[in-house]
């Protein structure tokens, strides 16, 4: 059982372009979060999903950042205009439930974004 | 703000010692509780999760205590090994909320 795969591992944009990053869950889970990581700091939330749904997204920036989670496919993270504030580690988690169901969360290793 | 920290953003020790690595929250209403290991270059890893109707929980070398009248949570790591170094990361979850993450501790073994 393949654990949590994201893709690219590293990725380098220039200032105004796209970045789209992409999460393929664990099998059998349903559930995945997104979360950014800045350089000696914890991981910071910014979105929830579930399969076509978006559950919580109350820590993703207004602009320019936006996510899916399509009935078939991997999780897409996209981010327009980027800006060298957006350089940072994306990590994927998923899990089998919710959140509700206090239940671990296994993360993918993350992408690093740099923006140039 | 957040509401998960640590006290300590790096700690040393030796190979063969026990290591404990402090957290302290300050939402009474978490009732979940994991430590995450964080190797450079790599995702979290999953080391060990505690509720709140609990006060200690034991794992392979790791015992996670959880103090809910001081809102406290620590882990203990027995028997330290060269391996064991990595950022470590309490999270706490409330229900119906997000996963959130302290700062982290950087954890060094010397041999």
């Amino acid at each position: 059982n393949a654990g949590v795969m994201q893709n690219p591992r590293h990725l380098v944009r220039r200032r105004g372009q796209e970045a789209r990053l992409r999460c393929s869950p664990m099998k059998g889970h349903s559930h995945v979060y997104w979360y950014r990581q800045l350089p000696e700091e914890g991981l910071k939330f910014m979105v929830y999903l579930q399969k076509e749904n978006i559950i919580d997204e109350s820590g993703m920036p207004k602009e320019r950042f936006s996510a899916e989670f399509p009935k078939e496919g991997p999780s897409i993270l996209r981010i327009q205009q980027v800006v060298r504030g957006d350089s940072a580690a994306y990590f994927c988690a998923s899990s089998p439930t919710g959140r509700n169901s206090d239940t671990e969360a296994f993360f993918g290793q993350g992408t690093r974004l740099t923006v140039v | 703000g957040e509401s998960v920290g640590l006290h300590l953003p790096t700690l040393s020790v030796q190979e063969g010692d026990n290591s404990i690595i402090n957290c302290a929250y300050s939402n009474s209403a978490s009732d979940y509780f994991i430590w995450y290991k964080q190797e450079s270059g790599k995702g979290p890893q999953f080391i060990i999760d505690i509720r709140s109707n609990m006060d200690k929980r034991q794992g392979q070398r790791v015992t996670v205590l959880l103090n809910k009248t001081v809102k406290h949570l620590s882990l203990q790591i027995a028997a330290t090994q060269p391996g064991d170094s990595a950022v470590y990361f309490c999270a706490e979850n409330q229900a119906g909320t997000a996963l959130i993450f302290g700062k982290g501790t950087t954890l060094s073994v010397s041999s």
